[in-house]
């Protein structure tokens, strides 16, 4: 089966960098996705890995290492408004199907 | 694109009662998926449709449950009869490749 961990809740002030990390277990790999979910709102996609290394989007940089089944999200200049749930998701190679972690709360605090 | 469009937003209905939602995913996308969301169990994958056929159930709770996606714009999520323990928020999202994009999600309360 599927099974992916990361920290159940993270707490920073604004201006600093925070790192969520996600482990998984998969039957088969096809790519790692990270996903912000405000209260009350829909998951949106932030960013995707598929091969090794880091992926840099404004602010926020994803990593992977498959032959660690790890990878992380790394928040920077941390905003208020970024106190949201942050997810980890794979995508199952064999049934192509996408697997959420439990997901981490980030609270960003003045 | 308007995005994944989900019907309706919210719905309180009786216990017993048949529950119908609705999802018109992104165009273009070959995947889709419908999740729910609790506090207790967090975002549960339902069932995963690949150019309209399911290809994965094992997350439908049980009988009461269905899903269909009769073409590529439409998909359904149907409980009957419905229960107080489906209370939850159900999401439907589209993907093709990498990036799966969500509908804002419809409030399910049974009472």
């Amino acid at each position: 089966g599927q099974s992916l961990e990361q920290p159940s809740e993270v707490t920073a002030v604004e201006g600093a960098i925070v790192q969520i990390n996600c482990t998984y277990q998969t039957s088969g790999f096809y790519g790692l996705s990270w996903y912000q979910q405000h209260d009350g709102g829909a998951p949106t996609f932030l960013s995707y890995n598929a091969l090794d290394g880091l992926e840099e989007t404004g602010r926020f940089s994803s990593f992977l290492s498959r032959s660690d089944s790890y990878g992380y999200l790394l928040l920077q200049e941390l905003q208020m408004k970024d106190s949201a749930s942050y997810f980890c998701a794979v995508r199952d190679g064999r049934a192509d199907k996408l697997i959420f972690g439990t997901g981490t709360r980030l609270q960003v605090f003045p | 694109d308007a995005g994944v469009i989900q019907s309706p937003r919210h719905e309180v209905t009786e216990m017993g009662q048949e529950v119908t939602l609705r999802c018109k995913p992104i165009s273009g996308h070959n995947s889709l998926f419908w999740y729910r969301q609790t506090m207790m169990r967090g975002l549960e994958l339902l069932i995963y449709f690949n150019n309209n056929v399911p290809i994965d159930d094992s997350g439908m709770p049980e009988d009461r449950f269905s899903a269909k996606m009769p073409n590529a714009s439409f998909s359904t999520l149907k409980i009957q009869p419905s229960e107080p323990r489906d209370s939850a928020v159900y999401f439907c999202a589209s993907s093709s490749v990498g990036a799966a994009f969500f509908g804002q999600g419809t409030r399910l309360t049974v009472v």
